[in-house]
């Protein structure tokens, strides 16, 4: 069973601060993406990644950046969280794409900045 | 014209009801189609696949019409439990795992 976990499942943060949100996966995934969730926005992505090292950028990643050091780790950083960031974060994974393009869905983390 | 675009409801049934979900893309040499269900402040979760042949689990069948660009999900004698929000799914540009979601329809399955 594939399994996604995120560092916090609430996280509350002040303006300013640097913001570290980590997620692993335990499945040997190529692919690890980030996303955002809002009310009558749906899912966004910020960034994603296909290896080791490698980024890409999605559809909203400004005000974000990714480190992926190791396969199995893929960290997301608001350099310095704003009001405008307060929102759900899922981390998803996925085998290498030509497979099965299914991602698998950590638990969110709900990150309050005030 | 948003990529994936999906009525966001709320559908309001009874249980034993039969409810259906459609849900339109725009980018037609897309491949991929899945439904996830999402519960209230949980994540999304794979419900089924969608194949060009249509496919059925349970009481669920989801069906591709290629040519009209649009995917729907049929579930039939509804619970309770079927309670949640349903997100349509495409494959996104290129060979990159990327996916592209609608913004989901809520589901309300009432005694």
């Amino acid at each position: 069973d594939v399994k996604v976990t995120q560092s916090s499942r609430y996280l509350v943060k002040r303006t300013g601060e640097k913001v570290f949100l980590e997620c692993v996966q335990d499945m040997d995934h190529e692919n690890m993406f980030w996303y955002r969730q809002d009310p009558g926005l749906g899912l966004r992505l910020i960034y994603f990644s296909y290896d080791v090292k490698m980024k890409e950028k999605g559809d909203i990643p400004e005000g974000y950046s990714v480190s992926r050091e190791k396969k199995e780790r893929f960290s997301l950083i608001l350099e310095s969280a704003s009001t405008n960031q307060t929102s759900m974060y899922l981390c998803a994974s996925s085998p290498p794409s030509g497979s099965t393009d299914t991602q698998y869905f950590g638990p969110g983390t709900r990150l309050t900045v005030l | 014209r948003k990529e994936v675009e999906q009525d966001p409801g709320p559908f309001n049934v009874p249980e034993g009801a039969t409810v259906a979900f459609n849900c339109t893309y725009s980018n037609s040499a897309s491949q991929s189609f899945f439904w996830y269900r999402q519960d209230c402040r949980k994540e999304p979760k794979l419900l089924m696949s969608v194949y060009s042949s249509g496919n059925e689990d349970g009481r669920f069948t989801a069906q591709l019409n290629r040519a009209s660009q649009y995917i729907s999900l049929l579930i039939r004698d509804s619970k309770l439990s079927d309670s949640a929000t349903y997100l349509c799914v495409v494959n996104g540009l290129g060979n990159t795992g990327k996916l592209i979601f609608g913004q989901g329809t809520t589901l309300q399955v009432k005694p």
